[in-house]
Protein backbone atom coordinates (compact mmCIF):
# COMPACT_ATOMS: atom_id res chain seq x y z
CA UNK A 1 0.00 0.00 0.00
CA UNK A 2 0.95 3.92 -0.25
CA UNK A 3 -0.22 7.42 0.39
CA UNK A 4 0.51 10.91 0.38
CA UNK A 5 -0.23 13.46 2.74
CA UNK A 6 0.52 16.68 1.48
CA UNK A 7 0.49 18.95 4.72
CA UNK A 8 -0.76 22.32 3.55
CA UNK A 9 -3.72 22.78 1.30
CA UNK A 10 -2.51 26.54 0.54
CA UNK A 11 0.95 28.26 1.35
CA UNK A 12 1.26 32.16 0.81
CA UNK A 13 4.62 33.86 0.79
CA UNK A 14 5.81 36.90 -0.86
CA UNK A 15 7.93 37.74 -3.16
CA UNK A 16 11.58 36.74 -3.05
CA UNK A 17 11.38 34.76 0.06
CA UNK A 18 12.00 31.04 0.25
CA UNK A 19 9.04 28.49 -0.23
CA UNK A 20 8.63 25.58 1.46
CA UNK A 21 5.61 22.59 0.54
CA UNK A 22 5.59 19.54 2.50
CA UNK A 23 5.31 16.28 1.66
CA UNK A 24 4.71 13.07 4.20
CA UNK A 25 4.75 9.27 2.20
CA UNK A 26 4.14 5.97 2.74
CA UNK A 27 5.17 2.95 1.14
CA UNK A 28 5.55 -0.46 1.89
CA UNK A 29 8.49 -0.76 -0.98
CA UNK A 30 11.59 1.70 -1.54
CA UNK A 31 9.83 4.49 -3.25
CA UNK A 32 10.16 7.04 -6.16
CA UNK A 33 9.13 10.13 -5.33
CA UNK A 34 7.78 12.81 -7.36
CA UNK A 35 6.49 16.26 -7.83
CA UNK A 36 4.58 18.07 -10.18
CA UNK A 37 2.98 21.48 -10.71
CA UNK A 38 -0.05 22.91 -12.36
CA UNK A 39 -0.17 26.27 -13.38
CA UNK A 40 -4.12 27.19 -13.98
CA UNK A 41 -5.84 25.94 -16.37
CA UNK A 42 -2.77 23.53 -17.85
CA UNK A 43 -1.80 19.72 -17.15
CA UNK A 44 0.63 18.31 -15.30
CA UNK A 45 4.36 19.18 -15.47
CA UNK A 46 7.20 17.12 -14.23
CA UNK A 47 9.41 19.12 -11.81
CA UNK A 48 11.79 16.62 -10.11
CA UNK A 49 11.63 13.05 -9.04
CA UNK A 50 13.57 10.88 -6.22
CA UNK A 51 14.36 7.58 -8.02
CA UNK A 52 16.50 6.04 -4.90
CA UNK A 53 19.90 7.94 -6.42
CA UNK A 54 21.26 11.04 -4.73
CA UNK A 55 18.99 12.28 -1.54
CA UNK A 56 18.79 16.02 -2.58
CA UNK A 57 16.80 16.27 -5.95
CA UNK A 58 16.96 19.53 -8.08
CA UNK A 59 14.41 20.29 -10.27
CA UNK A 60 13.36 22.84 -12.69
CA UNK A 61 12.88 26.27 -12.21
CA UNK A 62 15.09 26.53 -8.95
CA UNK A 63 13.15 23.80 -6.61
CA UNK A 64 14.97 20.87 -5.03
CA UNK A 65 13.61 18.31 -2.54
CA UNK A 66 15.15 16.58 0.13
CA UNK A 67 14.33 12.72 0.34
CA UNK A 68 14.18 11.76 4.34
CA UNK A 69 13.87 8.56 4.58
CA UNK A 70 13.42 8.35 8.33
CA UNK A 71 10.94 11.12 8.27
CA UNK A 72 9.19 9.49 5.63
CA UNK A 73 9.26 13.11 4.03
CA UNK A 74 10.26 14.68 0.43
CA UNK A 75 9.53 18.71 0.93
CA UNK A 76 9.96 20.59 -1.79
CA UNK A 77 11.54 23.96 -1.14
CA UNK A 78 12.68 27.41 -3.28
CA UNK A 79 15.17 29.93 -1.75
CA UNK A 80 13.47 32.90 -3.20
CA UNK A 81 9.56 32.58 -4.51
CA UNK A 82 8.62 34.39 -8.06
CA UNK A 83 5.20 35.45 -9.13
CA UNK A 84 5.18 33.09 -12.12
CA UNK A 85 5.19 30.39 -9.04
CA UNK A 86 2.04 30.24 -8.10
CA UNK A 87 0.85 27.51 -9.01
CA UNK A 88 -0.56 24.21 -7.66
CA UNK A 89 2.20 21.44 -6.18
CA UNK A 90 1.57 17.58 -6.41
CA UNK A 91 3.44 14.96 -4.45
CA UNK A 92 2.99 11.49 -5.92
CA UNK A 93 4.80 8.00 -4.58
CA UNK A 94 5.10 4.81 -6.32
CA UNK A 95 5.99 2.05 -4.56
CA UNK A 96 7.82 -0.73 -6.52
CA UNK A 97 6.18 -0.78 -9.49
CA UNK A 98 3.01 0.73 -8.10
CA UNK A 99 1.31 3.45 -10.11
CA UNK A 100 1.68 7.07 -8.71
CA UNK A 101 -0.69 7.83 -5.33
CA UNK A 102 -1.02 11.76 -5.85
CA UNK A 103 -0.98 13.74 -2.60
CA UNK A 104 -4.33 16.54 -2.74
CA UNK A 105 -1.90 19.23 -3.86
CA UNK A 106 -1.05 22.40 -2.57
CA UNK A 107 -2.26 25.76 -4.23
CA UNK A 108 1.35 28.16 -3.94
CA UNK A 109 0.37 31.81 -3.56
CA UNK A 110 3.36 34.35 -3.93
CA UNK A 111 2.27 38.32 -3.11
CA UNK A 112 3.78 41.11 -4.20
CA UNK B 1 9.43 16.57 -26.20
CA UNK B 2 6.36 14.18 -25.37
CA UNK B 3 2.87 15.51 -26.24
CA UNK B 4 -0.17 14.46 -24.79
CA UNK B 5 -3.20 16.22 -26.39
CA UNK B 6 -6.58 16.34 -25.29
CA UNK B 7 -9.35 16.45 -27.71
CA UNK B 8 -11.74 19.13 -26.20
CA UNK B 9 -10.45 21.61 -23.73
CA UNK B 10 -13.52 22.61 -22.52
CA UNK B 11 -17.10 20.91 -22.92
CA UNK B 12 -20.72 21.37 -21.89
CA UNK B 13 -23.46 17.87 -21.99
CA UNK B 14 -26.76 17.47 -21.00
CA UNK B 15 -27.70 14.77 -18.03
CA UNK B 16 -28.32 11.39 -19.92
CA UNK B 17 -25.84 12.20 -22.84
CA UNK B 18 -23.17 9.70 -23.83
CA UNK B 19 -19.32 11.59 -23.53
CA UNK B 20 -16.72 10.50 -25.44
CA UNK B 21 -12.73 12.55 -24.39
CA UNK B 22 -10.30 11.36 -26.75
CA UNK B 23 -6.77 11.53 -25.54
CA UNK B 24 -3.79 11.08 -27.78
CA UNK B 25 0.41 10.76 -27.18
CA UNK B 26 3.01 10.61 -29.41
CA UNK B 27 5.64 8.71 -27.72
CA UNK B 28 4.77 5.07 -27.94
CA UNK B 29 4.23 5.05 -24.41
CA UNK B 30 2.34 1.89 -23.49
CA UNK B 31 0.54 2.95 -20.36
CA UNK B 32 -2.25 5.33 -20.31
CA UNK B 33 -4.21 6.67 -17.72
CA UNK B 34 -7.18 8.81 -17.15
CA UNK B 35 -7.65 10.51 -14.04
CA UNK B 36 -10.38 13.37 -12.19
CA UNK B 37 -9.33 16.22 -10.72
CA UNK B 38 -11.43 17.85 -8.29
CA UNK B 39 -10.62 21.01 -5.71
CA UNK B 40 -9.02 19.62 -2.41
CA UNK B 41 -9.06 15.63 -3.85
CA UNK B 42 -5.93 16.05 -6.15
CA UNK B 43 -6.46 13.35 -9.40
CA UNK B 44 -8.22 10.04 -8.40
CA UNK B 45 -7.75 7.61 -11.11
CA UNK B 46 -10.49 6.39 -13.48
CA UNK B 47 -9.10 3.77 -15.21
CA UNK B 48 -5.34 2.84 -16.79
CA UNK B 49 -4.60 0.86 -19.56
CA UNK B 50 -1.37 -1.02 -19.99
CA UNK B 51 -1.61 -2.52 -23.70
CA UNK B 52 -3.94 -2.40 -26.85
CA UNK B 53 -7.39 -3.32 -25.14
CA UNK B 54 -5.98 -3.84 -22.00
CA UNK B 55 -7.66 -1.95 -19.24
CA UNK B 56 -7.61 -2.06 -15.57
CA UNK B 57 -9.90 -0.18 -13.00
CA UNK B 58 -8.38 2.79 -10.66
CA UNK B 59 -10.16 3.94 -7.75
CA UNK B 60 -13.54 5.75 -9.10
CA UNK B 61 -14.61 3.86 -11.98
CA UNK B 62 -18.27 3.76 -11.61
CA UNK B 63 -20.15 5.49 -14.24
CA UNK B 64 -16.88 5.25 -16.62
CA UNK B 65 -15.81 3.07 -19.38
CA UNK B 66 -12.61 3.21 -21.29
CA UNK B 67 -11.23 2.31 -24.70
CA UNK B 68 -8.00 1.68 -26.21
CA UNK B 69 -8.15 0.87 -30.27
CA UNK B 70 -4.66 1.85 -31.03
CA UNK B 71 -1.23 1.68 -29.26
CA UNK B 72 -1.58 6.24 -28.72
CA UNK B 73 -5.10 6.79 -28.27
CA UNK B 74 -6.73 6.25 -25.11
CA UNK B 75 -10.52 6.95 -24.64
CA UNK B 76 -12.73 8.09 -21.59
CA UNK B 77 -16.42 7.44 -22.12
CA UNK B 78 -19.29 8.36 -19.81
CA UNK B 79 -22.39 6.31 -20.39
CA UNK B 80 -24.73 8.43 -19.54
CA UNK B 81 -23.55 11.67 -18.22
CA UNK B 82 -24.62 12.93 -14.67
CA UNK B 83 -23.73 16.41 -13.03
CA UNK B 84 -21.70 14.73 -10.57
CA UNK B 85 -19.50 14.10 -13.20
CA UNK B 86 -18.77 17.20 -13.53
CA UNK B 87 -14.64 17.78 -13.07
CA UNK B 88 -11.19 18.36 -14.93
CA UNK B 89 -10.52 15.46 -16.77
CA UNK B 90 -6.65 14.66 -17.04
CA UNK B 91 -5.22 12.27 -19.76
CA UNK B 92 -1.65 10.76 -18.64
CA UNK B 93 0.84 8.90 -20.69
CA UNK B 94 4.28 7.08 -19.34
CA UNK B 95 7.10 4.54 -20.45
CA UNK B 96 6.53 2.04 -17.40
CA UNK B 97 2.94 1.59 -15.26
CA UNK B 98 4.59 3.04 -12.00
CA UNK B 99 8.44 2.78 -9.93
CA UNK B 100 10.88 5.55 -11.54
CA UNK B 101 9.42 6.44 -14.68
CA UNK B 102 7.36 9.87 -14.46
CA UNK B 103 3.79 10.60 -16.57
CA UNK B 104 3.00 12.86 -19.13
CA UNK B 105 0.42 15.02 -18.50
CA UNK B 106 -2.32 16.38 -21.50
CA UNK B 107 -3.49 19.87 -20.72
CA UNK B 108 -7.02 18.78 -19.59
CA UNK B 109 -10.68 18.69 -20.44
CA UNK B 110 -13.12 20.58 -18.06
CA UNK B 111 -16.09 19.23 -18.44
CA UNK B 112 -19.39 20.32 -16.92
CA UNK B 113 -22.39 18.72 -17.02
CA UNK B 114 -26.48 20.20 -16.79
Amino acid sequence: AQSVTQLDSHVSVSEGTPVLLRCNYSSSYSPSLFWYVQHPNKGLQLLLKYTSAATLVKGINGFEAEFKKSETSFHLTKPSAHMSDAAEYFCAVSGGSYIPTFGRGTSLIVHP
Amino acid sequence: DVKVTQSSRYLVKRTGEKVFLECVQDMDHENMFWYRQDPGLGLRLIYFSYDVKMKEKGDIPEGYSVSREKKERFSLILESASTNQTSMYLCASSLEAGGTYEQYFGPGTRLTVT
